[in-house]
């Protein structure tokens, strides 16, 4: 897949074990910011996103938690599956002046073994 | 659930010739984008596109890549002349208003391969 050469930190977990992913920021101005994961052969899907005002949102078995003093998201995952195995990568958007764009993170390689 | 969907998924061009990859958007998205990913290297931004017209472009966009909305439904990415190093997987994306708080949701892309 288009991942083949990336050298992903990886984060190996046993399926029905929780994950966390993490990831610095850079812009201290940016201040929404999304989790997409990417499959292989597949383009990034979104799977939640949070704005500055908030430390912590929840989804179905996701959990983003910000902290903005040292300019870190995690990406939290419950009973991890097997489906879950891909690359994960943070995006950030600076809202305020910031126009349109995502600024994409290096990514994770999240393998779950069974 | 609606979805991006991009064609061809994979495109291989010789060097210097022009290719056209295409987007079909979420239907009630109003603002559309360009990614690409290098192989092994991160998912850069290259243009938005909002009421018919370029909103940003980042340095990569340079007087060899367009972009045009044809028609309703789709959008594309031209590229004049291509080189080498255009090599890529080409991403379109969509978001339902302002991006400033509402997530962008991608294609699964178009490899493009110049030889």
């Amino acid at each position: 897949g288009e991942n083949v050469g990336l050298h992903l930190p990886t984060l190996s977990v046993q399926e029905g074990d929780n994950s966390i992913i993490n990831c610095a920021y850079s812009n201290s101005a940016s201040d929404y910011f999304i989790w997409y994961k990417q499959e292989s052969g597949k383009g990034p899907q979104f799977i939640i996103d949070i704005r500055s005002n908030m430390d912590k949102r929840q989804g179905q078995r996701v959990t983003v938690l910000l902290n903005k003093t040292v300019k870190h998201l995690s990406l939290q995952i419950a009973a991890t599956q097997p489906g879950d195995s891909a690359v994960y990568f943070c995006a950030e958007n600076k809202e305020a002046g910031g126009g349109n764009k995502l600024t994409f993170g290096t990514g994770t390689q999240l393998k779950v073994e069974l | 659930e609606p979805e991006v969907t991009q064609t061809p998924s994979h495109q291989v061009t010789q060097m210097g010739q022009e290719v056209i990859l295409r987007c079909v958007p979420i239907s009630n998205h109003l603002y559309f984008y360009w990614y690409r990913q290098i192989l092994g290297q991160k998912v850069e931004f290259l243009v938005s596109f909002y009421n018919n017209e370029i909103s940003e472009k980042s340095e990569i966009f340079d007087d060899q890549f367009s972009v045009e909305r044809p028609d309703g439904s789709n959008f594309t990415l031209k590229i004049r002349s291509t080189k080498l190093e255009d090599s890529a997987m080409y991403f379109c994306a969509s978001s339902e208003t302002t991006p400033r708080g509402q997530p962008q949701h991608f294609g699964d892309g178009t490899r493009l391969s110049i030889l």
